[in-house]
C-alpha cells in the first residue's frame, strides 16, 4: 500500500509570492494534518482536516490556509511569502479525527519550500 | 500549555555502543501519549512507538526500549548495540487526548553512529 505522498519535492519561490502544496493520505485516512519544520527544529503543527472540515489551527498567521477535498487529499496555501516560510512541509495522515490510541500518524516525506 | 524537551542536540557514538536519548515533557493533562519519531536525511518521519500516559510499563522492541517515567515526565529511549543505520534525528513528542491530532515536539536529538 501506498504511504502519505506529497508534491512537489522542492520548491523555490521569491518572497511575496503564493504557494500551494499537496498531500495525499494513505488509503482509508480521512485525517490529514500539516507541518512545519524550519531546519533544526522540530515540526510545528499547522493545521488538521478530518472529513473536510478543519479540526484544528497552530499558531501561523492567516497567510497559511488549507483545505481537503472529498477524496480526502490536502492542499496547503500560502500567500505573500516572507523569507521565514522556508522550510520542510509535512503532511500527516490517521484514520480518524481524534487521539484514540490506535489513531497514529504517519508522514509523508515532505515538501522543501525555499523563499528567496 | 505542552512542552517537549530534548536537551541533547547531538550525539555521536561508535558502532556497538549503547545509546540513550531524553525526552522530558510539561502538560497539565492527566492523559496524554507520547511517541518517538525517527528523521532519516530523506526528511520522512518514522513512527517507533506509542506510550499512554496511564501505562508505564517500559517497552523493549529488538535493540530498541522505552523508559517512561511518569513522577519525572520523562519517556527516554535506549537503542542497544547502536548501527551505522540508526544515525538519524529522532523527534520525542506529545500529543492530548481526545481533541485533534496535534502533535508536540521536541527539538530533536541527532545520533552519528561511526565505524
Amino acid at each position: 500500500d501506498a504511504g502519505v505522498t506529497q508534491s512537489p519535492t522542492h520548491l523555490i519561490k521569491t518572497r511575496g509570492q503564493q504557494v500551494t502544496l499537496r498531500c495525499s493520505p494513505i488509503s482509508g485516512h480521512k485525517s490529514v494534518s500539516w507541518y512545519q519544520q524550519v531546519l533544526g527544529q522540530g515540526p510545528q503543527f499547522i493545521f488538521q482536516y478530518y472529513e473536510k472540515e478543519e479540526r484544528g489551527r497552530g499558531n501561523f498567521p492567516d497567510r497559511f490556509s488549507a483545505r481537503q477535498f472529498p477524496n480526502y487529499s490536502s492542499e496547503l496555501n500560502v500567500n505573500a511569502l516572507l523569507l521565514g516560510d522556508s522550510a520542510l512541509y509535512l503532511c500527516a495522515s490517521s484514520w480518524r479525527a481524534h487521539g484514540e490510541g490506535y489513531n497514529e500518524q504517519f508522514f509523508g516525506p515532505g515538501t522543501r519550500l525555499t523563499v528567496l | 500549555a505542552q512542552k517537549v524537551t530534548q536537551a541533547q542536540t547531538e550525539i555521536s557514538v561508535v558502532e556497538k555502543e549503547d545509546v540513550t536519548l531524553d525526552c522530558v515533557y510539561e502538560t497539565r493533562d492527566t492523559t496524554y501519549y507520547l511517541f518517538w519519531y525517527k528523521q532519516p536525511p530523506s526528511g520522512e518521519l518514522v513512527f517507533l512507538i506509542r506510550r499512554n500516559s496511564f501505562d508505564e510499563q517500559n517497552e523493549i522492541s529488538g535493540r530498541y526500549s522505552w523508559n517512561f517515567q511518569k513522577s519525572t515526565s520523562s519517556f527516554n529511549f535506549t537503542i542497544t548495540a547502536s548501527q551505522v543505520v540508526d544515525s538519524a534525528v529522532y523527534f520525542c513528542a506529545l500529543r492530548r487526548t481526545g481533541t485533534a491530532s496535534k502533535l508536540t515536539f521536541g527539538t530533536g536529538t541527532r545520533l552519528q553512529v561511526t565505524l
